[in-house]
């Protein structure tokens, strides 16, 4: 079956530590993202990337890095810069080209707190 | 103004009734939207792509009217199965030529048996 994989499910992170978040996706799409879900507020666009070796900063890059070496692959780490990481973290891929009426298709999620 | 607007909610709805959800947008050089349906603690699920014509999955039907910017969202006869999150998405091109997706924060529907 063709998807979206995310993992961990759960992640703790502590003061100081670096945690990366895995995105894996085996639909073939270009284009590949992160978000940031808090309770009560729509999804934030951490990072994007269109294409393998692009990516480009979303709404709330600070604190965050990407790497894209592969097409299937895009990990999300999030870093001690971060001073507020506890949230629901979302991945999503697209065709990415051609015309804008492709949806997202999400993985499904990691719910990353503090320890 | 936020890019995408919509009704928190929560909306309680008894089963078998019709529910609407309204999303207003402010950029009128979008150009593609969508209607999502988030479960509790669950990722956003594509529900559909919303048409100029509008257009109808079942007991679902999507309009859009460019000229008020805004798009719609009708949920006929529903079921408790209905009950979730519906965030309203709009697409459009950046200056840089790039892809922006930009969520509303969704509309809480709850069925009432």
């Amino acid at each position: 079956d063709g998807g979206i994989t995310q993992s961990p499910k759960y992640l703790f992170r502590k003061e100081g530590q670096n945690v990366t978040l895995s995105c894996e996706q085996n639909l073939n799409h270009d284009a590949m993202y992160w978000y940031r879900q808090d309770p009560g507020q729509g999804l934030r666009l951490i990072y994007y990337s269109q294409i393998v070796n692009d990516f480009q900063k979303g709404d709330i890059a600070e604190g965050y890095s990407v790497s894209r070496e592969k097409k299937e692959s895009f990990p999300l780490t999030v870093t001690s810069a971060q001073k507020n990481p506890t949230a629901f973290y979302l991945c999503a891929s697209s065709v990415g080209q051609g015309p804008l009426n492709q949806p997202q298709h999400f993985g499904d999620g990691t719910r990353l707190s503090i320890l | 103004r936020k890019e995408v607007e919509q009704d928190p909610g929560p909306f309680n709805v008894p089963e078998g009734a019709t529910v609407a959800f309204n999303c207003t947008y402010s950029n009128s050089a979008s150009q593609s939207f969508f209607w999502y349906r988030q479960d509790c603690r669950k990722e956003p699920k594509l529900l559909m792509s919303v048409y100029s014509s509008g257009n109808e999955d079942g007991r679902f039907t999507a309009q859009l009217n460019r000229a008020s910017q805004y798009i719609s969202l009708l949920i006929r006869d529903s079921k408790l199965s209905d009950s979730a999150t519906y965030l309203c998405v709009v697409n459009r091109r950046t200056n840089f030529g790039n892809e922006k997706l930009t969520f509303g924060t969704g509309t809480r529907l709850t069925i009432i048996p």
